[in-house]
């Protein structure tokens, strides 16, 4: 079975401030992939990331950036100089390479964050 | 290209009336997969499929039913609708078999089940 834990419910932070969303898995396979999904207030589904499990380097996008850790199954994801327009609920999401979890996107409850101005 | 497609875009049933939602790509993906959305419980799989004749069944199945007869379509049945049944349902399909590349999203189709 596999499992992602997003502890944080709701995140309130003003512009410019930098935030980040703490993402927590578990798998039993060495296989996995890693996503961070976006879904602003008009409801679409936005791709952001992949990583697969073999990839430990971080990477920024703009001001995104991820971190991910094999070793406390961490991919946390950072935006820096936050603005209103990153309002949205964030989705991190796993799907593993073999067993029962084969084919089966597991997703986050979510974080919802709300840039105030 | 038109990516995924999903129709209603709303719906209100009673229950125990049966529908179906439909989806559509365009992007010759061979993985397509359908995921309701509720509040606090982020996206739960339903049912997904490898390729055009196999599908299978994700998280959260009871009381929905899929076939993949073309490439193309995947529609979610509905049964016998309950009120439990009422979210937001996505239809999500992935250039590659089994869903390791980035899923694109369809719009979604709100249903109420009364």
């Amino acid at each position: 079975a596999q499992k992602v834990t997003q502890a944080q419910t709701e995140i309130s932070v003003v512009e410019k401030e930098d935030v980040t969303l703490d993402c927590v898995y578990e798998t039993r396979d060495t296989t996995y992939y890693l996503f961070w999904y976006k879904q602003p207030p008009s409801g679409e589904l936005v791709f952001l990331i992949r990583r697969n499990s073999f990839d430990e380097q971080n990477e920024i996008s703009g001001r995104y950036s991820w971190n991910f850790q094999k070793s406390t199954s961490s991919f946390n994801f950072t935006i820096t100089a936050s603005q209103v327009v990153d309002s949205a609920v964030y989705f991190c999401a796993l799907i593993s390479a073999g067993g029962t979890s084969y084919g089966k996107l597991t997703f986050g409850q979510g974080t919802i964050l709300t840039v105030h101005p | 290209n038109a990516g995924v497609t999903q129709t209603p875009k709303f719906q209100v049933l009673k229950t125990g009336q049966s529908m179906t939602l439909q989806c559509a790509q365009d992007m010759n993906h061979e993985y397509m997969s359908w995921y309701r959305q509720d509040p606090g419980m982020g996206l739960r799989l339903i049912h997904y499929s490898v390729g055009a004749g196999i599908t299978d069944q994700g998280e959260v199945p009871n009381g929905y039913n899929v076939s993949r007869s073309t490439t193309e379509d995947f529609p979610l049945r509905l049964l016998s609708a309950a009120p439990s049944q009422t979210s937001v349902y996505f239809c999500a399909s992935s250039p590659d078999r089994v869903g390791y590349n980035e899923q694109f999203f369809g719009p979604g189709t709100r249903l109420t089940v009364l």
